[in-house]
């Protein structure tokens, strides 16, 4: 079965700092993962994806993510944080079979001015 | 290009009543998704549609939840009877059938509330 644990239920930064986001997967097999981001009142907006090719992905509004197999790890990362954004992030694991998309809980990011 | 569509945005019912939700997907794209997300819990899974076909419904509470996906295209989904449980965010998605990852793109949400 796929999971996958967001450390962080809520994450606190200042602006102009480093964000990190953390994220760990279960997969009995090589796994397609994503992290979607929720602003309120909005829909879900995929941020980037890894399918096994490189394995640090870049996404939009300057985020990336590194998959590291050896600890099942892809934690979510940005140099400087900007207060737009403040938001719900979430690690997703595909099925690789149906596309099914298997949500973590979230982490809250709040961006401090 | 215009994103999935839901109606309506919010829905307050009683317990024991019924509702239904609509989605209308991305012109073109093959495969529809429901998703329900309770407050402070990411997404989970309700049912998925290959064209008119349902592809997995494993989490769908079938004693009160059915959907539908006529002619491959628009879909509903419906709760009868509601418990208070199933207030929550409906997330509708959709993505192309173009085989290995396809991006899913999801609509506003339907958020329902059940007193």
């Amino acid at each position: 079965a796929q999971s996958v644990t967001q450390l962080d239920s809520h994450v606190s930064v200042s602006e102009g700092t480093p964000v990190l986001l953390r994220c760990n997967y279960s997969s009995s097999y090589s796994p397609s993962l994503f992290w979607y981001v929720q602003h309120p009142n909005k829909g879900l907006q995929l941020l980037l994806k890894y399918t096994s090719a490189a394995t640090l992905v870049k996404g939009i509004n300057g985020f990336e993510a590194e998959f590291k197999k050896s600890e099942t790890s892809f934690h979510l990362t940005k140099p400087s944080a900007h207060m737009s954004d403040a938001a719900e992030y979430f690690c997703v694991v595909s099925s690789s079979n149906t596309g099914k998309l298997i949500f973590g809980q979230g982490t809250t990011l709040q961006v401090k001015p | 290009e215009a994103g999935v569509a839901q109606s309506p945005r919010y829905k307050i019912i009683e317990k024991r009543q019924s509702v239904a939700f609509w989605c209308n997907p991305i012109s073109g794209h093959a495969t529809l998704y429901w998703y329900q997300q309770i407050l402070g819990q990411g997404p989970k899974l309700l049912i998925q549609f290959q064209n008119n076909g349902v592809v997995d419904d494993s989490q769908l509470p079938k004693d009160r939840f059915s959907a539908e996906r006529l002619k491959g295209v628009d879909s509903t989904l419906k709760i009868q009877p509601a418990k208070l449980e199933d207030s929550a965010v409906y997330l509708c998605a959709s993505s192309t059938n173009r085989g290995g990852y396809n991006e899913q793109f999801f609509g506003p949400g339907t958020r329902l509330t059940v007193l």
